[in-house]
């Protein structure tokens, strides 16, 4: 059963354009929607995250929209540049858990 | 402040063999979480450890994997008789959890090929 459901699973943008990737949940007790960024042969680095509390939050060229009814929320790269070619993993933990649940992630392409 | 340190970064086992891991934390990270990567696919969790502790290992298989994190030294993730369907990249992760759980940072991790 996959608790995180994330698409598209690759993405091919132009330099310039606007890069979106979504993510879907079930789990109603997910409070906290992180986002990290993976590189070939490096481990995820945390990127942005949001509590279900706030529809949205912009950190430079990245923004996440939450939708908490539709238990949807996404990734937006504004401006998108060659150097944020990596995969995207979206994640949600449970209050009182300790566990990440990844999506199966996205592969983001930006062509120059 | 040096992050996450975790070696060897490649380890090449045949099967039967056993695998060691190790982990680092970041500097004043007393909390540890060990994920799995197999390719084209998310992390999957696998054991959340404090010091001389195993606090939620729901995520570790039954057998031939286990974990520690004792007070001085690093977390080992220890898989026994390794098999083909171990070849993953393992990933460490620690938190401060000054307020909780949810910023974990992630180490390189180690690729674990088995032959």
């Amino acid at each position: 059963q996959q608790q995180v459901k994330q698409s598209p699973q690759s993405l091919i943008v132009q330099k310039g354009g606007i890069s979106i990737i979504n993510c879907a949940y079930e789990n109603t007790a997910f409070d906290y929607f992180p986002w990290y960024q993976q590189f070939p042969g490096k481990g995820p680095a945390l990127l942005i995250a949001i509590r279900p509390d706030v529809s949205e939050k912009k950190e430079g060229r990245f923004t996440i929209s939450f939708n908490k009814s539709a238990k949807q929320f996404s990734l937006h790269i504004m401006d998108s540049q060659p150097g944020d070619s990596a995969t995207y993993f979206c994640a949600a933990i449970q209050g009182g858990s300790e566990k990440l649940v990844f999506g199966k992630g996205t592969k983001l392409t930006v062509n120059p | 402040n040096a992050g996450v340190m975790q070696n060897p970064r490649h380890l090449v086992r045949r099967r039967g063999q056993e695998a060691r891991l190790r982990c680092s934390p970041m500097k004043g990270h007393s909390h540890v979480y060990w994920y799995r990567q197999l390719p084209e696919e998310g992390l999957k969790f696998m054991v959340y450890l404090q010091k001389e502790n195993i606090i939620d290992e729901s995520g570790m298989p039954k057998e031939r994997f286990s974990a520690e994190f004792p007070k001085e030294g690093p977390s080992i993730l220890r898989i026994q008789q390794v098999v083909r369907g171990d070849s993953a990249a393992y990933f460490c992760a620690s938190s401060p959890r000054l307020a909780g759980p949810y910023e974990q940072y992630f180490g390189p991790g180690t690729r674990l090929t088995v032959t």
